[in-house]
């Protein structure tokens, strides 16, 4: 089982160039999250799903999009890449359909800089 | 989400017992209380969670204030391997999105 993997690895962009940051999970948790972190701070929220079909905004939204056309896959899209959005990019999934506490887990991370 | 304030950093040798404290005054009935680690180049994973009684767990132990104003994440004998960033997160239980809100932590240092 292999959790949840993200793509690339790392990847150097141009400003104003599109770039879609790739998450997939084999767990079949229904809830799926997009975290930034910033360097020496933590993790701040950018969009998340509750499930396949349905997406919320995090705290820092602006500049990016997601879809969720199923339970597997939450791509992030950056549409016109800025300098600020250099960062290291995680996804999470959680069961949160279960209640009570859902764990969240998360994946490797995409290091993205854009120049 | 009510906030958390952890010292920004500490340091332990390893095989000794360690202790992470979090502060939380502002804390409601329904939040638990949620630690997270992360380590070097890795994305954070689960630690410990409780409500108002002391946790245990393979990985660590959680002990609560009475009044909840305050725990500590607690482990026994630390490995280098837990050398990490230490999150704790308050959260309220419930279904759907759990949007975990992270504050700077604690870098946990652990000297051979």
């Amino acid at each position: 089982i292999a959790g949840i993997t993200q793509a690339p690895t790392s990847q150097i962009l141009a400003a104003g160039r599109r770039m879609t940051l790739r998450c997939t999970q084999d767990m079949r948790h229904n809830a799926m999250y997009w975290y930034r972190q910033d360097l020496g701070l933590g993790l701040r929220l950018i969009h998340y799903s509750n499930t396949a079909g349905t997406t919320g905004k995090g705290e820092v939204p602006d500049g990016y999009s997601v879809s969720r056309a199923n339970t597997d896959d939450f791509p992030l899209t950056l549409a016109s890449a800025v300098p600020s959005q250099t960062s290291v990019y995680f996804c999470a999934s959680s069961d949160s359909l279960a209640g009570g506490y859902n764990e969240q887990f998360f994946g490797p991370g995409t290091r993205l800089t854009v120049l | 989400d009510a906030k958390t304030t952890q010292p920004n950093s500490m340091e332990s040798n390893e095989e000794e017992p360690v202790h992470l404290p979090c502060n939380h005054s502002t804390i409601s009935g329904t939040d638990y209380i949620h630690w997270y680690r992360q380590l070097p180049s890795q994305g954070p994973e689960y630690v410990i969670h409780g409500l108002t009684s002391n946790v245990n767990n393979r990985m660590a132990s959680l002990a609560i204030a009475e009044d909840r104003k305050s725990s500590t994440l607690i482990l026994h004998r630390a490995t280098l391997r837990d050398a990490a960033v230490y999150y704790c997160i308050l959260r309220a239980v419930g279904r759907g999105a759990q949007k975990l809100v992270f504050g700077q932590g604690t870098r946990l240092t652990i000297n051979p």
